[in-house]
């Protein structure tokens, strides 16, 4: 089956640093990828579609400056958290899609100190 | 009002009960649906889709009704290893579009 790979599954940060988190489709050719950030006991809340060679598209409330999505191939996407604050402590987690189904990376959890 | 709504629970069943989530949603522009399962400090996975006639997996039974714009899932004959937590997920008619998500209905079943 579809399979995406998250990377890394897990990070731990100083306060003002920047994060970058890859989500690549290992089989087949993602023709949008979707981010994800689950706070605890909360829904996944959509932050951006990405499609490729195109910029992301952020929901209302996200800030683009702050959360870089790059998605230069069909197959790679990543997201950057510029200067991190903990309050972007999260679980953030990527979803790919070939327009016939989506497919889930297993998630990055993110700790910032 | 949210998307998508679901009591958050927690359900707490022995095993071998049956017990049932319910989900609401809010856009009638909503063209699919699905239950999916996430564990903890995991992705969420799709359990099944969700069609207007209702549909069985196994002791997992879905229905939809569109006029309410409700959609329920039935486990039966619970096991420990179904405790997780349950999510109501829609997604709009547009190709491309992404997964919109309930909060979730956190199940825990003992023996």
């Amino acid at each position: 089956g579809a399979v995406v790979s998250q990377h890394p599954s897990r990070v731990i940060c100083k306060s003002g640093t920047s994060v970058k988190i890859e989500c690549r489709s290992l089989d087949f050719q993602a023709t949008t990828m979707f981010w994800y950030r689950q706070f605890p006991k909360q829904s996944l809340m959509l932050m951006a579609t990405s499609n490729e060679g195109s910029k992301a598209t952020y929901e209302q409330g996200v800030e683009k400056d702050k959360f870089l999505i790059n998605h230069a191939s069909l197959t790679l996407s990543t997201l950057t958290v510029t200067s991190a604050h903990p309050e972007d402590s999260s679980f953030y987690i990527c979803s790919a899609t070939d327009n016939y189904g989506y497919t889930f990376g297993s998630g990055t959890r993110l700790t910032v100190v | 009002r949210k998307e998508v709504e679901q009591d958050p629970g927690p359900f707490n069943v022995p095993e071998g009960a049956t017990v049932a989530f319910n989900c609401t949603y809010s856009n009638s522009a909503s063209q699919s649906f699905f239950w999916y399962r996430q564990d903890c400090r995991k992705e969420p996975k799709l359990l099944m889709s969700v069609y207007s006639s209702g549909n069985e997996d196994g002791r997992f039974t879905a229905q939809l009704n569109r006029a309410s714009q409700y959609i329920s899932l039935l486990i039966r004959d619970s096991k420990l290893s179904d405790s997780a937590t349950y999510l109501c997920v829609v997604k709009y008619a547009q190709a491309g579009t992404a997964l919109i998500f309930g909060k979730g209905t956190t199940l825990s079943v003992s023996s």
